[in-house]
């Protein structure tokens, strides 16, 4: 059963628009998510991250909102731009756990 | 330059021949640990180390072996591999602990075909 999901697995955006990711957990006890990032052929890289404490952090074009109530968090990335285009994975983490659970990811494409 | 290094990054094998895909990092990374990417299902986490002789299984640990005799090394072994174990797989690294953010750092991948 998998406690992180993303159920879009693709999406795609014009570049100069927003692209909105989306992430469903079931896990109460997640209390740290992570956006990451995977271009074909090379392994994911760290995009941002947001504590249960806060409902939003920001980093540039890229804006984590998480809605704890809901067990849902977004990434949002304005505006959209071609190098964009990726596999995005969230994750998540509990406080006193050692593992990270990943979801399937979101393949998005970003259009010139 | 700081890295994940793995090997090979392909491997096509047969069933039940034994193989080990080796990962290294140049960091002094206490936690280490590999993942297999599989569509739909994202990464999973196999086993994890927090440090030298300290290992601990992951999700999915079931068909895999691993060791942590140094704490540069992290290899990934395969007993007798099947079908079901044909995936992408990545060996990460990171400080201390599960990562918070950008201190994880993630090998190129291993694409496994198990025939």
């Amino acid at each position: 059963d998998q406690q992180v999901k993303q159920n879009s697995p693709s999406l795609s955006v014009q570049e100069g628009r927003i692209s909105i990711l989306n992430c469903d957990y079931t896990n109460s006890m997640f209390d740290y998510f992570l956006w990451y990032k995977k271009y074909p052929a090379e392994g994911p890289t760290f995009l941002i991250s947001i504590s249960s404490i806060k409902d939003k952090n920001e980093d540039g074009r890229f804006t984590v909102f998480l809605n704890k109530s809901a067990k849902h968090l977004s990434l949002h990335i304005v505006p959209s731009q071609p190098g964009d285009s990726a596999v995005y994975f969230c994750a998540a983490k509990k406080a006193a756990g050692n593992k990270l659970t990943f979801g399937g990811g979101t393949r998005v494409l970003v259009k010139p | 330059e700081a890295q994940v290094t793995q090997n090979p990054r392909y491997l096509i094998t047969v069933t039940g021949k034994k193989l080990t895909v080796t990962c290294s990092q140049n960091m002094n990374h206490e936690y280490m640990s590999w993942y297999r990417q599989d569509p739909g299902l994202g990464l999973r986490q196999i086993y994890y180390s927090m440090n030298v002789e300290v290992t601990d299984k992951g999700d999915v640990p079931e068909g895999y072996k691993v060791s942590r005799k140094e704490k540069r090394n992290f290899p990934l072994i395969l007993e007798s591999p099947s079908p079901n174990q044909t995936s992408l797989y990545f060996c990460a690294s990171s400080l201390t602990g599960v990562p918070y953010g950008n201190e994880q750092f993630f090998g190129p991948g291993t694409r496994l075909t198990v025939l």
